[in-house]
């Protein structure tokens, strides 16, 4: 079957630098999303690594390891509006997303 | 960067109406959008992908003469709830992609449906 595996919580200081770590299983694969999700909104857009290593936007980098089908996502100097859900989405070979409950990141002063 | 507006973003309707959500791709055309319903602390669930010029594919459980799917136009796609129950209040939310291209993954900006 088709399995996400997330820590449901995780909690940081601002400033500092968390790793939101992600295991997949999927039927195939074409690549691993992640979205940030604020509460009563639609999550939005982050990154996508299709090829392993580390992909760097900004504050944000990701990671993938297909062989071990494994992801993280690298926050940097944590913002009090990072506080979110954020979702793991790997893409199965259908195209279609698989997602899981994410991680919430709660930041605190 | 791609953007998909959906409407309404709030929704409150008596139990027994329907309710029509609108999405639609402002500067690019979408072949296929997804539709998702998500419960509180709940993930996202895949409820139907819809393209355009066919019948939408329904999910396995979600029942496609509640979930009517249109997609008329490479611009818009609409998710009617027919007969709403107070069970089928959640936050819908559309994604659209074009053709292949995983860049085109983008969601609108969800609507919040309260059935009373």
């Amino acid at each position: 079957g088709q399995n996400i595996d997330q820590p449901t919580e995780m909690t940081a200081t601002e400033g500092a630098i968390v790793q939101i770590n992600c295991t997949y299983q999927t039927s195939g694969f074409n690549g691993l999303f992640w979205y940030q999700q604020h509460a009563g909104e639609a999550p939005t857009f982050l990154s996508y690594n299709v090829l392993d290593g580390l992909e760097e936007k900004g504050r944000f980098s990701s990671f993938l390891s297909r062989s071990k089908g494994y992801s993280y996502l690298l926050l940097k100097e944590l913002q009090m509006k990072d506080s979110a859900s954020y979702l793991c989405a790997p893409m199965d070979s259908n195209y279609q997303l698989i997602w899981g409950a994410g991680t919430k990141l709660i930041i605190k002063p | 960067g791609a953007v998909v507006s959906q409407h309404p973003s709030r929704v409150i309707c008596k139990s027994g109406t329907s309710v029509k959500i609108e999405c639609r791709s402002l500067d690019f055309q979408a072949t296929t959008m997804f539709w998702y319903r998500q419960f509180p602390k709940q993930s996202l669930m895949l409820m139907a992908t819809s393209n355009e010029g066919s019948k939408a594919t329904y999910e396995q459980g979600v029942e496609k003469d509640k979930f009517l799917i249109n997609h008329a136009s490479l611009t818009l796609s609409t998710l009617t709830v027919t007969s709403a129950h107070p069970e089928d209040s959640s936050f819908y939310i559309c994604s659209a992609r074009v053709g292949g291209e995983v860049d085109g993954y983008t969601f609108g900006s969800g609507t919040r449906l309260t059935v009373v």
